[in-house]
């Protein structure tokens, strides 16, 4: 049973980068034709789909966030990172990461997700 | 932009059947797949349903998944509620750019 487990700084100041790592805790990352995602979640609003990676380390991004993101894949550690670039107030969120299990067709599912973890942007 | 739509919290009594809705807009649920999640504080989302009424092994078949093309919404149906069944549930689709999320409708079980 694949588990997946997100980690970095709680907090970021403003126009600084957004660092996060997801680790798959059992399982392998290469195991299948997965793509791997980061999901995020701001308080009291929708959830909202970041981008995601290939095991190949191709990558897809929302549009509405691509000129700030930057997500990459390490198999040898079996992990996957998030970089959100000039981060506001805006990007106060709870970030998940997932395992997308038909990006590949273009017929996003996404399971398991991790427990996600909150990111506060604030001086 | 295709969006989806949700109530923002339903209620029910324990035992009884409660049905929560996922609207379309500026495009047809039915044309894409639809998954609804559970989420407890704390936790990660789960899958109830996938594929629009699929149950993953291990989900109850109390959860239960359909699709209206007349009112252009997807459904979640959970029946003999239990009090564990508090949660947000969220419904999720895509388009061809882009994942889409229903903004997540709170069930409160009392």
């Amino acid at each position: 049973q694949v588990q997946l487990q997100e980690s970095g700084p709680g907090l970021v100041k403003p126009s600084q980068t957004l660092s996060l790592t997801c680790t798959v805790t059992t399982g392998s990352i290469t195991s299948g034709d997965y793509h791997w995602s980061w999901i995020r979640q701001p308080a009291g609003k929708a959830l909202e789909w970041i981008g995601h990676v290939y095991t190949s380390g191709s990558t897809k991004y929302n549009p509405s966030l691509e000129s700030r993101v930057a997500i990459s894949i390490d198999t040898s550690k079996n992990q996957f990172s998030l970089k959100l670039f000039s981060v506001t107030a805006a990007d106060t969120a709870v970030y998940f990461c997932a395992r997308d299990r038909r990006a590949a067709a273009g017929m996003s599912w996404f399971d398991p997700w991790g427990q996600g973890t909150l990111v506060t942007v604030s001086s | 932009n295709f969006m989806l739509t949700q109530p923002h919290s339903v209620s029910e009594s324990p035992g009884k059947t409660v049905t929560i809705s996922c609207t379309g807009i500026n495009g047809n649920v039915a044309d894409n797949y639809v998954q609804w999640y559970q989420k407890r504080p704390g936790s990660g989302p789960t899958t109830v349903i996938y594929d629009d009424y699929q149950r993953p092994s291990g989900v109850p078949d109390r959860f239960s998944g359909s699709i209206d093309r007349s009112s252009n919404s997807a459904s979640l149906s959970i029946s003999g509620l239990k009090t564990e069944d508090e949660a947000d549930y969220f419904c999720q689709s895509y388009e061809s750019n882009n994942v889409v999320f229903g903004g997540g409708t709170k069930l409160t079980v009392l």
